[in-house]
């Protein structure tokens, strides 16, 4: 079945530093893959997404690409404010599901 | 645009006491409609989605049931919870067509 897999964390890094989160997937077909992030206390909002191969989703200055021949989708920032800390969830979804498989969150902490 | 609520914000309910969470969606039709679980720990777990009224299918057997008496609204309900239904209850949406999902704000549930 389809799964993801995400860098564990709990990641701190300080404001301004360079953000990577990893994010790999198995899947049948070609899935279109997210990331969603959830502020404390919140629900998930999409962050952003891509649909095919070699499409690169963007939103807040937070890029990911999708990766067909490493099956990946990492996202990354170039420089981290205090107010992105949140939950980043990775997920993907199948042609044939009508759900999203999600990655298990990465907790970040950026710190003034 | 299309929005999504969720209500209420906040429940604290005693052991073996009903439940019901209810979710409305505006500004489309015929939407996909979801209820996810995410317990501590931050997994999301998907409980029930629907794709039309009364057509509700289960992902994870349990004493939480789901109805859709109308289009938009989505009804999350359980007859007697159990303190292992404590958590983050999420309500989401997507197209009929089914792309990209959209969460609501969430209803944090405490079974005491």
């Amino acid at each position: 079945g389809d799964s993801v897999t995400q860098m564990e964390g709990p990641v701190t890094l300080s404001e301004e530093a360079f953000l990577t989160i990893n994010c790999t997937y198995t899947a049948t077909g070609y899935p279109s893959l997210f990331w969603y992030v959830q502020y404390p206390g919140e629900g998930l909002q999409l962050l952003l997404k891509a649909t095919k191969a070699d499409d690169k989703g963007s939103n807040k200055g937070f890029e990911a690409t999708y990766r067909k021949e490493t099956t990946s989708f990492h996202l990354e920032k170039g420089s981290v404010q205090v107010s992105d800390s949140a939950v980043y969830f990775c997920a993907l979804s199948s042609g044939s599901a009508r759900q999203l498989t999600f990655g298990s969150g990465t907790q970040l902490t950026v710190l003034p | 645009s299309q929005t999504i609520h969720q209500w209420p914000a906040t429940l604290v309910q005693p052991v073996g006491s009903p439940l019901s969470l209810e979710c409305t969606v505006e500004g489309t039709s015929n939407p996909n409609l979801y209820w996810y679980r995410q317990a501590a720990g931050r997994g999301l777990q998907l409980l029930f989605y629907s794709i039309g009224i009364d057509q509700i299918s289960s992902e994870v057997p349990q004493n939480l049931s789901a109805s859709r008496p109308q289009d938009r609204q989505f009804i999350l309900s359980s007859k007697k919870l159990l303190l292992s239904d404590s958590g983050f209850y999420l309500c989401a949406w997507s197209e009929w067509k089914w792309d990209t999902i959209y969460f609501g704000e969430g209803s944090w549930l405490t079974v005491v």
